[in-house]
């Protein structure tokens, strides 16, 4: 699986976007970009993913470059309970894929 | 999303004991299952791939004789530590994929303290 490259943190004020980037510059073509958060001294929580085109759910967006090089996930109106680390992994869907996780990005969220 | 749920949420035993971590699938069916474990400040590391019905594989340096994974159902994998030690103290994570493209839902996590 390529690998990722992340910022190691990023501060948000609340209610402010936070926009997190990720580069997968050796990304394949039938890998996904999936997107993870984890909060303190919890399991992973699955955000959103996508292969090409932007995806949008009841948590944020994913927006992909027309390379596919690198994507940023978007936090709309960011609160505190969105302070945690995000994770950007890229895979191949299928039972056996494997997500790899990198060191993410710590975002603060502050007041 | 779907839903994994672990058991126990925390544990505490002696040196040389071992401990039996459950990991399940509420609302969905997984034939794979992978686990993890995080030590503090550090991302997560997978250990195992769980296999319902079959042998589980590990990550290099993993000792399948210490870590013993069984996943009997398509709904429950378990993770032994045996003859616990207390570098094994750890956060253990499990996952299981479901839907069409395997999106990996995980477990809660287990904490782990050796004594």
């Amino acid at each position: 699986d390529a690998k990722t490259t992340q910022p190691t943190s990023m501060d948000c004020a609340e209610g402010r976007a936070a926009n997190l980037p990720c580069n997968h510059s050796t990304i394949s073509g039938n890998e996904y970009v999936y997107w993870y958060r984890q909060i303190h001294s919890q399991g992973p929580q699955y955000i959103i993913h996508g292969l090409k085109n932007n995806e949008t759910n009841e948590m944020a967006s994913l927006i992909i470059t027309e390379d596919r090089k690198s994507s940023t996930l978007i936090l709309p109106h960011a609160t505190l309970r969105d302070t945690a680390v995000y994770y950007c992994i890229v895979r191949r869907t299928g039972t056996a894929s494997k997500l790899t996780f990198g060191t993410g990005t710590r975002l603060q969220v502050t007041l | 999303g779907a839903v994994v749920s672990q058991h126990p949420s925390w544990v505490i035993c002696k040196s040389g004991t071992s401990v039996k971590i459950e990991c399940r699938s509420l609302d969905f069916q997984a034939t794979t299952m992978f686990w993890y474990r995080q030590f503090p400040k550090q991302s997560l590391m997978l250990m195992a791939t769980s296999n319902e019905g079959s042998k589980a594989t590990y990550e290099q340096g993993v000792e399948k004789d210490k870590f013993l994974i069984n996943h009997a159902s398509l709904t429950l994998s378990t993770l032994t530590v045996t003859s616990a030690h207390p570098e094994d103290s750890s956060f253990y994570i499990c996952s299981g994929g479901a839907g069409i493209q395997e999106t990996q839902y995980f477990g809660p996590g287990t904490r782990l303290l050796v004594l």
